[in-house]
């Protein structure tokens, strides 16, 4: 079956690094996708591992280690607009016949304190 | 430009009665999903179709249907709404097979009284 697990909440404060933690248990892996999720609004997407190791964007950055099952996002010089539900998603080949499925985990929501 | 949009944006309907939620997408994309949210259970896909004539069920499929008459479009129908569908839903598409993320609707609230 599928099993991904984040942590429900985390706070931090502004301009600290946070990290954010994904784990997976999945039928099969073709590729992590991270999303970002304000409060009433639509997902946004993140990024995207599929090979392992360390892919960075601008403030965000996000690590994959497939023998591990794990990801994680890490978040740098927080801003305020960073307070968010964070979600992590990963793409099982093996769920049905091929192509875009994706498992989500319940999301984490971060808090940037002052 | 290029958009994905579900309407209504609020919904609030009786038990029993048939809902069915819209979705538009003018990206050309060939996949399009339906996802509902609830606290607790992140996002779950309800149904996908990677391309006219094209549906499948998800995880939770249980009192909903879709279909895929043309490209753009894949409505959502409660046949017979219950409680336990008061959600917020989403649609999603996205291009062709594996590299491609999804794009997301703005969200369905649908309240089920």
């Amino acid at each position: 079956g599928q099993n991904i697990d984040q942590p429900t909440e985390m706070t931090a404060t502004e301009g600290a690094i946070v990290q954010i933690n994904c784990t997976y248990q999945t039928s099969g892996f073709n590729g992590l996708f991270w999303y970002q999720q304000h409060a009433g609004e639509a997902p946004t997407f993140l990024s995207y591992n599929v090979l392992d190791g360390l892919e960075e964007k601008g403030r965000f950055s996000s690590f994959l280690s497939r023998s591990k099952g794990y990801s994680y996002l890490l978040l740098k010089e927080l801003q305020m607009k960073d307070s968010a539900s964070y979600l992590c998603a990963v793409r099982d080949p093996l769920q049905a016949h091929a192509g875009n499925m994706l498992t989500f985990g319940g999301g984490t929501r971060l808090m940037v304190k002052p | 430009d290029a958009e994905i949009t579900q309407s209504p944006r609020h919904k609030i309907t009786e038990t029993g009665r048939q809902v069915t939620l819209a979705c538009h997408q003018t990206w050309n994309h060939n996949n399009m999903f339906w996802y509902r949210q609830d606290l607790g259970h992140g996002l779950r896909l309800i149904h996908y179709s990677y391309g006219v004539q094209d549906t499948n069920k998800g995880e939770v499929s249980d009192g909903y249907s879709v279909s895929r008459s043309n490209t753009e479009d894949l409505p959502l129908t409660l046949e017979s709404a219950a409680s336990s569908q008061t959600s917020v839903y989403f649609c999603a598409s996205s291009e062709g097979r594996a590299l491609y993320e999804q794009y997301f609707g703005p969200g369905t609230r649908l309240t089920v009284t």
